[in-house]
């Protein structure tokens, strides 16, 4: 039952080093997400994708880029690492409108 | 603005007691869905309960409820019985369908439950 799987859990990069956050999920979900949540501040949305070969911003996109490489994955690059991208990153995904968002357990990054 | 409001930073309840977490939304969509999630101190995020926007009847999925006050904006999670496993962080969150596919999520409540 593994749902949706992020890959690491843990990252400590220095600044400017680039690095990609891997996410798939084995439920055939057609929507994924990549959220940032910091302290106080809830989720924020930072890409999403609505179907395989889409891709949107979402409130907080700059600094990052995404891929959906099928329909099961969806990855979150970091071309250059700043201090103010350490934060958890989430991905989830859902299969349709009325469904909730299944979430990956995390990525914890930490960028000195 | 924000979409999503939840003005409780902190709450405290005693064990066995109900508690009602309070979410306020903002959207212009008449079609949109609101959501609960659980987030316990290990870090995962647990769904809880969903309403939808036409969706006559108040939300409940055991000891979860959700009061549904339209013209008021307001989806509050009411929580029955409280046990110490439910001391958590908890978000609100919503889903405008006009605008596809966007989540917004409030800044979320912690709540204690105290023995």
């Amino acid at each position: 039952n593994a749902g949706v799987t992020q890959t690491p859990k843990f990252q400590v990069l220095k600044t400017g080093q680039s690095m990609t956050l891997q996410c798939a999920q084995d439920m055939n979900h057609n929507s994924m997400y990549w959220y940032r949540q910091d302290p106080g501040m809830g989720l924020r949305l930072i890409y999403y994708s609505a179907s395989e070969g889409t891709t949107d911003k979402g409130e907080v996109p700059n600094g990052y880029n995404v891929s959906r490489l099928n329909k099961r994955e969806f990855s979150l690059r970091l071309e250059s690492a700043a201090p103010s991208q350490t934060s958890v990153y989430f991905c989830a995904s859902r299969r349709d409108r009325r469904q909730p968002q299944h979430f990956g357990d995390g990525t914890r990054l930490s960028i000195l | 603005a924000q979409k999503i409001t939840q003005t409780q930073p902190g709450m405290f309840v005693q064990e066995k007691e109900a508690v009602t977490l309070d979410c306020t939304y903002d959207t212009s969509d008449p079609s949109y869905g609101l959501f609960w999630y659980k987030q316990p101190s290990s870090g995962e995020m647990i769904f809880l309960i969903y309403q939808g926007s036409y969706d006559q009847q108040n939300a409940t999925e055991g000891r979860y409820s959700l009061n549904f006050q339209k013209a008021r904006k307001s989806a509050n999670l009411v929580i029955s019985a409280s046990q110490l496993g439910d001391s958590a962080m908890y978000f609100c969150a919503m889903r405008e369908d006009n605008t596809g596919n966007q989540f917004y999520f409030g800044t979320g409540t912690s709540l204690t439950v105290i023995p």
